[in-house]
């Protein structure tokens, strides 16, 4: 089956320590993202890539960094720079081949800063 | 800048009552129009699209939606609710292109009662 994969689904952290978040899709997709959802305010948009080796900012992106080495993977890094990480975060992927845009999520990280 | 607007955060609705989910958006230009369901600690699913044609959208779990263009409006509707319907509900815009990104609105969460 295809799908996005995210782990672990909940992960607990120390204030001050980085922790990375796992993203895998097997849909062939180009493009993926990364999303914060927080009570009440929507998806807020972190980071982005449209293509291998290649990413760029989204909404939020202090205090969080990413990297693409495989069209596959896109991990997402939420480092001690980031004031308040306690969120749910949400993966998704898109296919470039069509103009509309369409994302396919995975089933989110909740993240929760002790 | 484009923007999605959810009217309402919260409805709530007896079992088996019709249901109406408002989202406006603001574009000057040719927009998709896109709706998800969240069900708790889970990812999103596509309910379903506009991408052009018919402006009445018919979507899975019996959901539809009636583009309007002159009223920059796309509200989801569904005739008879189940408990199972209870979810957040979010209205998403992509203009094409732009990285493949999209806009969306701050959800709305449906409460259905027995």
């Amino acid at each position: 089956d295809g799908g996005i994969t995210q782990s672990p689904k909940y992960l607990f952290r120390k204030e001050g320590q980085n922790v990375t978040l796992s993203c895998e899709q097997n849909l062939n997709h180009d493009a993926m993202y990364w999303y914060r959802q927080d009570p009440g305010q929507g998806l807020r948009l972190i980071y982005y890539s449209q293509i291998v080796n290649d990413f760029q900012k989204g909404d939020i992106a202090e205090g969080y960094s990413v990297s693409r080495e495989k069209k596959e993977s896109f991990p997402l890094t939420v480092t001690s720079a980031q004031k308040n990480p306690t969120a749910f975060y949400l993966c998704a992927s898109c296919s470039s081949g069509t103009a509309y845009n369409e994302q396919f999520f995975g089933p989110g990280t909740r993240l929760t800063v002790l | 800048a484009q923007s999605v607007t959810q009217l309402d955060s919260q409805v709530p609705v007896f079992e088996e009552a019709p249901v109406e989910l408002r989202c406006n958006y603001s574009s000057s230009v040719s927009v998709y129009l896109f709706w998800y369901v969240q069900y708790p600690n889970q990812g999103l699913q596509l309910l379903l699209k506009y991408l052009s044609g018919s402006t009445l959208v018919k979507g899975i779990n019996g959901f539809e939606a009636e583009f309007n263009k002159s009223q920059t409006s796309f509200h989801l509707r569904k005739p008879s609710v189940h408990i199972s319907d209870t979810a957040e509900y979010f209205c998403a815009v992509s203009l094409g292109g732009q990285g493949g990104k999209l806009i969306f609105g701050q959800g709305t969460e449906l409460s259905v009662k027995p």
